[in-house]
């Protein structure tokens, strides 16, 4: 079985400009998570599609990022214009129901310049 | 909402030697606590979990005790070998949908 997997592993972006990290979780999972991890801090949560519905959004720091998953398939999580503060490495997980075990994919390395 | 404290933040141990790391939360309502495993270049990787309507959960070298009461939760690794080196990350749901991470354990084994 396939794993979670995200594309590209790593961005060098300049400050302005736009970047679009893409998730493919893991087949039959309704469930896809998006969670970022900036340097030396914790991973925090974004937000949470069950298929292509958004459950939770709560997690996503301003409205330059946006999220979707249309299909209920694979997901995309623009960010639109990056900022420095913008850089870390983005998560995105997956599992088949709510309250199950999450399974993460490798991340995405952003960095804004 | 959730706050999940994690330490040490880093941890050297001889090859062999047993490592703890622990975890506090804020939620009495977090009823699910996962520990991930991140290696280098890698993502995390759940390596044990326990809910809640149990206290202590074991798995070969790798157990995890929690304590509702005090709102605390452990990982304990024996036997400790040079490819558990890596990042370790303990979490607490009160939802089931929103992990709340600790900030990251780096562990060393030194052979």
């Amino acid at each position: 079985e396939a794993g979670v997997t995200q594309f590209p592993s790593h961005s060098v972006i300049e400050k302005g400009q736009t970047v679009t990290l893409r998730c493919d979780p893991i087949s039959g999972h309704d469930n896809l998570y998006w969670y970022r991890r900036v340097m030396g801090k914790e991973i925090k949560f974004l937000l949470h599609f069950v298929k292509e519905s958004k459950q939770d959004e709560s997690g996503m720091p301003n409205n330059r990022f946006l999220a979707e998953r249309t299909g209920g398939t694979y997901s995309t999580l623009k960010v639109q214009p990056a900022e420095l503060e913008d850089s870390g490495v983005y998560f995105c997980a997956s599992s088949q129901r709510v309250r199950e075990t999450q399974y993460f994919g490798p991340g995405t390395r952003l960095l804004v310049l | 909402g959730e706050n999940v404290e994690q330490h040490p933040s880093t941890l050297s141990v001889q090859e062999g030697d047993s490592a703890v790391i622990k975890c506090t939360y804020s939620d009495s309502a977090s009823n699910y606590f996962p520990w991930y495993k991140q290696e280098l270049g890698k993502g995390p990787q759940l390596i044990i979990d326990i809910r809640s309507n149990v206290g202590e959960k074991k798995d070969q070298r790798i157990a995890v005790t929690l304590n509702k009461t005090a709102k605390h939760f452990s990982l304990h690794i024996t036997e400790t070998q040079p490819e558990d080196s890596a990042v370790y990350f303990c979490a607490a749901s009160p939802t089931g949908n929103q992990f709340y991470f600790g900030t990251g354990t780096s562990l060393t084994v030194i052979p």
